[in-house]
């Protein structure tokens, strides 16, 4: 049962265009969620993160949105650059276990490209 | 400042054999984690401690067992590791302060299990 999914394994841009990545979760009970970005052989780094009580938050070139009746966000970067090309994980947050604990529900990843 | 710090970053097991992954951070945080990475797949939880002494299980625990002795350390092992442990497992922390739920990553250890 994937929570969090991104259904685009793959996506290439032009080096000034915009590129959006997207994400859709299941699970009604998260309440925060973040975007990652990861090089190969690196561990990944957080990028940008929002509210469920917000629907968009901006961080330079980064913004992301929240639909929450969609249970739908996404990631816009613009302009594109070609160091952003790096594989960006969807994650949710939601109280694990029946405890007072959050823990973060990862999509699968999608590989951005971004040629000059 | 380090940050999160993982070793070994590469190893090589046998079938049926054992070792401990050290993860360190040096931000004095309370929580740390334990993820596997799998082709294809997101981060998946193995294990998770919320402060010194404690641990608890994650999502996908079996055949893993974890220690946090010192708030700065937290220790993987595989007592007897199988071919579907070959995977990158990444080391994470955090602090339980404020609304951010974001957690530092290490760069990992790849692990192949033969």
């Amino acid at each position: 049962d994937q929570q969090v999914k991104q259904n685009s394994p793959s996506l290439s841009v032009q080096e000034g265009r915009i590129s959006i990545l997207n994400c859709d979760y299941t699970n009604s009970m998260f309440d925060y969620f973040l975007w990652y970005k990861k090089y190969p052989a690196e561990g990944p780094t957080f990028l940008i993160s929002i509210s469920s009580i917000k629907d968009k938050n901006e961080d330079g070139r980064f913004t992301v949105f929240l639909n929450k009746s969609a249970k739908h966000l996404s990631l816009h970067i613009v302009p594109s650059q070609p160091g952003d090309s790096a594989v960006y994980f969807c994650a949710a947050s939601a109280l694990w276990g029946g405890g007072s604990n959050y823990k973060l529900t990862f999509g699968k990843g999608t590989l951005l490209t971004v040629n000059p | 400042n380090a940050g999160v710090t993982q070793t070994p970053k590469f190893r090589v097991l046998k079938t049926g054999q054992s070792m401990t992954l050290l993860c360190a951070q040096d931000m004095n945080h309370e929580y740390m984690y334990w993820y596997r990475q799998d082709p294809g797949m997101g981060l998946r939880l193995i294990h998770y401690s919320v402060g010194e002494g404690t641990t608890a299980k994650g999502e996908v625990p079996d055949g893993y067992n974890v220690s946090r002795l010192k708030k700065q350390n937290f220790l993987l092992g595989l007592e007897s590791a199988a071919p579907s442990q070959t995977s990158v497992y990444f080391c994470a922390s955090r602090s339980p302060a404020g609304w951010s739920y974001e957690q530092y990553f290490g760069p990992g250890t790849r692990l192949t299990v033969t």
